[in-house]
């Protein structure tokens, strides 16, 4: 079974500044995406940034980006410029062939001003 | 990207009697939609795959019986919660996989909050 594990339950930036968020994953597969997602207040899931598997180039939109180390099974999250509608809780999370989804456990992001 | 529609936003009911969310995909033919289950702080808990037409495949330790998941059409899924008790209560999603820019992605109804009394 696929398992996705995110080691900071909590974590907080400055606003204007620059956080990054864990995430680790298990996998035999070599086929797979990875995925940032939101959950704001509203309990609304968005989608921030997606990474494929077989490219080695990391992933960016607009301020945030990835940093995919695929040996390493680590794809952690950079959230630039941070901004007060950035807080929210943030799940990584791993997608099989199949389309089955799987989170890690959540990230809650504080942005102070 | 895809539009997914989730009814009722929130529900209160008594113990012993059954709830029924609808997801909708609104602008989406979706062959297979996912229902996940959330407690409160805690990450979201893949429960089963809903095929239209067919049976829903359910999750490792998900009491079928329990979460009855029904895909009538390519629009609608519908899961009911039978002979709810409070330990039922909990944020129910639903969400569908479209194609986006070449890749898979999940869209996400805005959930349903069970509480049962």
């Amino acid at each position: 079974a696929q398992t996705v594990t995110q080691s900071q339950p909590e974590m907080s930036v400055q606003e204007a500044e620059t956080v990054t968020l864990s995430c680790t994953y298990d996998t035999s597969e070599s086929d797979y995406y990875l995925f940032w997602y939101k959950q704001p207040p509203s309990r609304q899931m968005i989608l921030v940034i997606r990474q494929e598997a077989y490219k080695q180039q990391n992933a960016t939109e607009n301020r945030f980006s990835v940093n995919f180390q695929k040996a390493a099974k680590s794809f952690s999250l950079k959230i630039s410029d941070s901004q007060l509608g950035d807080a929210a809780m943030y799940f990584c999370a791993y997608r099989r062939a199949g389309n089955q989804f799987y989170f890690g456990t959540g990230t809650s992001l504080t942005v102070i001003p | 990207g895809a539009v997914v529609s989730q009814h009722p936003s929130w529900v209160i009911c008594k113990s012993g009697t059954s709830v029924k969310i609808e997801c909708r995909s609104l602008d989406f033919q979706a062959t297979t939609m996912f229902w996940y289950r959330q407690f409160p702080k805690q990450s979201l808990m893949l429960m089963a795959t809903s095929n239209e037409g067919s049976k829903a495949t359910y999750e490792q330790g998900v009491e079928k019986d329990k979460f009855l998941i029904n895909h009538a059409s390519l629009t609608l899924s519908t899961l009911t919660v039978t002979s709810a008790h409070p330990e039922d209560s909990s944020f129910y999603i639903c969400s569908v996989v479209t194609p986006t820019d070449g890749a898979n992605v999940l869209t996400f109804g805005a959930g349903s909050r069970l509480t049962v009394l």
